[in-house]
């Protein structure tokens, strides 16, 4: 099955700062990367995501990167605001009828 | 709509007790997942369904856990017996339309086994 891996696990930025987190995935089918933003104690959203015929999608400060040759992907976050943090999970799945299979989540911390 | 409604948010239960969880999915969405969240493992996918019909349960533990969906507005976790390290925020989903579509979680159960 489909693994994916997150680094990494905790991340700390100032406020302003960009913030970059990557993921791997092993399945080279896989064609469909979501990323969720979980607030302290609040449900996963979807905050971002893109397919494997996009090299990149930018939504206003956040944008997701896809490098299909090496299998990786990742998150960037430019201007950080304390808002931001959170921790973020990426995810990967081969298809239409394929389940998602998420990385292990980036602790995001941005400070004054 | 109001979301994904989950229920109770707090559970604290003793162990070898019997644990239910339960969940209202957004209407008309044909997909819903219970997931298990733990420091150690992040987010993992117990068991999902499509149009009510369980279809992957290869996640779900052990056999003291169990799911059903009776109808397309309802969905239930079973834990029975309880144990310690069950002790986790359990979140159920919905997706409309595809498995891989956007996925609307509800606000978890956090629950503690003791």
């Amino acid at each position: 099955g489909e693994n994916v891996e997150q680094h990494p696990s905790t991340l700390s930025v100032q406020e302003g700062d960009s913030a970059v987190i990557k993921c791997t995935y092993s399945d080279s089918a896989s064609n469909y990367f979501p990323w969720y933003k979980q607030e302290l104690g609040k449900r996963p959203q979807l905050i971002i995501d893109i397919r494997s015929n996009v090299g990149e999608k930018k939504d206003q400060r956040i944008a997701v990167t896809l490098n299909k040759t090496a299998k990786h992907f990742s998150l960037h976050i430019t201007e950080t605001q304390p808002e931001d943090s959170a921790v973020y999970f990426c995810a990967a799945s081969t298809g239409t009828a394929s389940k998602l299979t998420f990385g292990t989540g980036t602790r995001l911390q941005v400070t004054l | 709509d109001a979301g994904v409604i989950q229920s109770p948010r707090h559970e604290v239960t003793e162990m070898g007790q019997e644990v239910t969880l339960r969940c209202k999915p957004i209407s008309g969405h044909d997909y819903l997942f219970w997931y298990r969240q733990t420091m150690m493992r992040g987010l993992e996918l117990l068991i999902y369904f499509n149009n009510n019909v369980p279809i992957d349960d290869s996640g779900m533990p052990e056999d003291r856990f169990s799911a059903k969906m009776p109808n397309a507005s309802f969905s239930t976790l079973k834990i029975q017996p309880s144990e310690p390290r069950d002790s986790a925020v359990y979140f159920c989903a919905s997706s409309f339309r595809r498995i891989n579509e956007k996925l609307f979680f509800g606000s978890g159960t956090q629950l503690s086994v003791l």
